[in-house]
């Protein structure tokens, strides 16, 4: 099975930078992905890493150490439109590699 | 990116009737389908992994013989909710994976844009 944790919220000022943090315990890690999802909508891909290391796409960057079960998606020049829901998602090595999701981070952006 | 679409994107019904929910991937072929479902204010949780040709695979505390699963195809599958009731009004959302190794190649999930049920 699996143990994926996040933070529940989140708050970060307009042109901020934001750190959202995941820790897993996986039997067989095969990738971790983070997707943003907005309310009532489906999630959309964000960055995927099965390396370790940092792997960066414009205004988001996501790393991920193997050795320590952890993941950070980092956001920068914040906006408003990236008030959102950040699910981390690990999935599992062999059968199906069925992908499980925390519990995902609701992040706020003010003004 | 690969497209994946849903239907029907909402519906309402009367306890005790059946609902199916289509998943459908466009441009590609999707031996493995996933199937969700995602209360209010929480995650993702993962109900049954969907394989073609084959039956489907349930997580556990997910009832097989209320929530079907039948993919029918590479690009098809189908979950229906029997006698629903209200406790199952919900987001279900599927995703697929594309296999072809071209620009996906880490094998991203691709998800549909969700089904609200709503169980009167």
């Amino acid at each position: 099975g699996q143990n994926i944790d996040q933070p529940t919220e989140m708050t970060a000022t307009e042109g901020a930078i934001v750190q959202i943090n995941c820790t897993y315990q996986t039997s067989g890690f095969n990738g971790l992905f983070w997707y943003q999802q907005h309310a009532g909508e489906a999630p959309t891909f964000l960055s995927y890493n099965v390396l370790d290391g940092l792997e960066e796409k414009g205004r988001f960057s996501s790393f991920l150490s193997r050795s320590k079960g952890y993941s950070y998606l980092l956001l920068k020049e914040l906006q408003m439109k990236d008030s959102a829901s950040y699910l981390c998602a690990v999935r599992e090595f062999g059968g199906y590699q069925k992908v499980t999701f925390g519990t995902g981070t609701k992040l706020q952006v003010i003004p | 990116g690969a497209v994946v679409s849903q239907h029907p994107s909402r519906v309402i019904c009367k306890s005790g009737t059946s609902v199916k929910i289509e998943c459908r991937s466009l441009d590609f072929q999707a031996t493995t389908m996933f199937w969700y479902r995602q209360f209010p204010k929480q995650s993702l949780m993962l109900m049954a992994t969907s394989n073609e040709g084959s039956k489907a695979t349930y997580e556990q505390g997910v009832e097989k013989d209320k929530f079907l699963i039948n993919h029918a195809s590479l690009t098809l599958s189908t979950l229906t909710v029997t006698s629903a009731h209200p406790e199952d009004s919900s987001f279900y959302i599927c995703s697929a994976r594309d296999h072809s190794g071209g620009p996906s190649s880490y094998n991203e999930q691709f998800f549909g844009p969700g089904t609200r049920l709503t169980v009167l």
